[in-house]
């Protein structure tokens, strides 16, 4: 079964640094989506992409974030310079189209960046 | 308010039992309605849509009542693998943005 495919699982990283992380969505989903969860807290929304451009934004989703799908395949995800804050786990997700069975986002498995 | 709501519990069950989620969601221009399972330090996983209609996969059985913006999940003859998180989400947008609730834990014991 198709599965969504994230990379690093797990990132340390220090304040101040950049973090790529790295996403490969079902390949012939058309939406893309990044969400992170703080320990012990909801997972929120952070970002929609759908063909090529961003479609809505979170307030999370600041000047220090940016996406990109620099190829047929990847999704990245870039914090520019870290915070502490930062530190949560990533979920990449993606989806097929709009309605119906295409409504389901499927998740990947996550990078925990841990920023120090 | 909080956009959906539920319950965190943890709710604690025998096996066989019968345990019941509720969630609210505050946007009434909501589109779509989910459960999703999350276990520990893992990814949400959908378990199933809710529709108006209400609908049944196996021991799990979905409603949605619009009206009261009132989302529900009852699982029937609990496992000891049903213990996780459930999630309560919701699609607000075209953009198929999901507002997560923050989850009820369940714990199903022998």
């Amino acid at each position: 079964e198709p599965e969504v495919t994230q990379t690093p699982s797990h990132q340390v990283t220090q304040m101040g640094q950049e973090v790529i992380l790295r996403c490969v969505p079902i390949s012939n989903h058309l939406y893309f989506y990044w969400y992170r969860q703080i320990l012990g807290q909801k997972v929120e929304f952070l970002v929609s992409f759908y063909n090529n451009e961003i479609s809505e934004k979170s307030e999370i989703f600041d000047d220090q974030f940016s996406v990109e799908r620099p190829d047929g395949s990847n999704f990245t995800l870039k914090i520019r310079s870290t915070k502490l804050e930062d530190s949560a786990m990533y979920f990449c997700a993606s989806r097929e189209l709009a309605g119906g069975e295409g409504d389901t986002q499927y998740f990947g498995p996550g990078t925990r960046l841990t920023v120090l | 308010r909080k956009e959906v709501e539920q319950d965190p519990g943890p709710f604690n069950v025998p096996e066989g039992a019968t345990v019941a989620f509720n969630c609210t969601y505050s946007n009434s221009a909501s589109q779509s309605f989910f459960w999703y399972r999350q276990d520990c330090r893992k990814e949400p996983k959908l378990l199933m849509s809710v529709y108006s209609s209400g609908n049944e996969d196996g021991r799990f059985t979905a409603q949605l009542n619009r009206a009261s913006q009132y989302i529900s999940l009852l699982i029937r003859d609990s496992k000891l693998s049903d213990s996780a998180t459930y999630l309560c989400v919701v699609k607000e947008s075209n953009t198929g943005k999901l507002i997560f609730g923050q989850g009820t834990t369940l714990q199903v014991k022998p």
